[in-house]
């Protein structure tokens, strides 16, 4: 079972735009400015989109933005295009013992 | 451009050692914390361990600490993940990742995975 909560599933059509959102705890997404996300196409390496909750790496689109308030983080995507269409993860630094938490991943599908 | 390349997956029995490799290029290797991380059905994305640009550090999650032990080549731009006394809930998609010397919590750049299969 994942540290952090995610919704399993989001979908959009061509165009419009969708938020996953990224639970967490006072001790991880709550207490450090430390949230990452990433996108995951099966079978190809895992991608950063986001990192420190808001940075967007070079090369990664503007179509992509993060957020948080409080203990929950939020990756929207706007523009919603077909390449789109992957696993989703949040990830956030921890107090606890185990550094480096994970959320299950949400399936983003482009109707 | 930057490349990280894992290989040494296998099927094992329950119990026995395994030692992941992965091949990083494309960039000054010293320079940059390295990660172990895993992927399962069941239970996700799940980081397993970090070692630092020098080596002198390393952090293991739970789940593996006393079994699993990360090192590195700096000659050989590689970091490798020793298991032992596997277990069937080790079975998994074992990636390497880079993290910017001054953000340790950023995977920064993957590698494409192996897998691990522990079953009798």
């Amino acid at each position: 079972q994942s540290a952090l909560t995610q919704p399993a599933s989001v979908s959009g059509s061509p165009g419009q735009s969708i938020t996953i959102s990224c639970s967490g705890t006072s001790s991880d997404v709550g207490r450090h400015n430390f949230v990452s996300w990433y996108q995951h196409h099966p079978g190809k390496a895992p991608k950063l989109l986001i990192y420190d909750v808001t940075n967007r790496p070079s090369g990664v689109s503007n179509r992509f933005s993060g957020s948080k308030s409080g203990n929950t983080a939020s990756l929207t995507i706007s523009g919603l295009q077909a390449e789109d269409e992957a696993d989703y993860y949040c990830s956030s630094y921890t107090s606890s013992s185990a550094l480096y938490v994970f959320g299950p991943g949400t399936k983003v599908t482009v109707l | 451009q930057v490349e990280l390349v894992e290989s040494g997956g296998a099927v094992v029995q329950p119990g026995m050692s395994l030692r992941l490799t992965c091949a990083a290029s494309g960039f000054t290797f010293t320079s940059y914390p390295m990660h172990w991380l895993r992927q399962t059905p069941g239970r996700g994305l799940e980081w397993v361990t970090i070692i630092s640009g020098d080596g002198s550090y390393e952090n293991y999650a739970g789940s593996v600490k006393g079994r699993f032990s990360i090192s590195r080549d700096n000659s050989k731009d590689t970091v490798y993940l020793q298991m032992n006394t596997l277990r069937a809930e080790d079975t998994a998609v074992y990636f390497c990742a880079r993290a910017p010397d001054s953000r340790w919590h950023t995977f920064e750049t993957w590698g494409q995975g192996t897998l691990v299969t522990v079953s009798s």
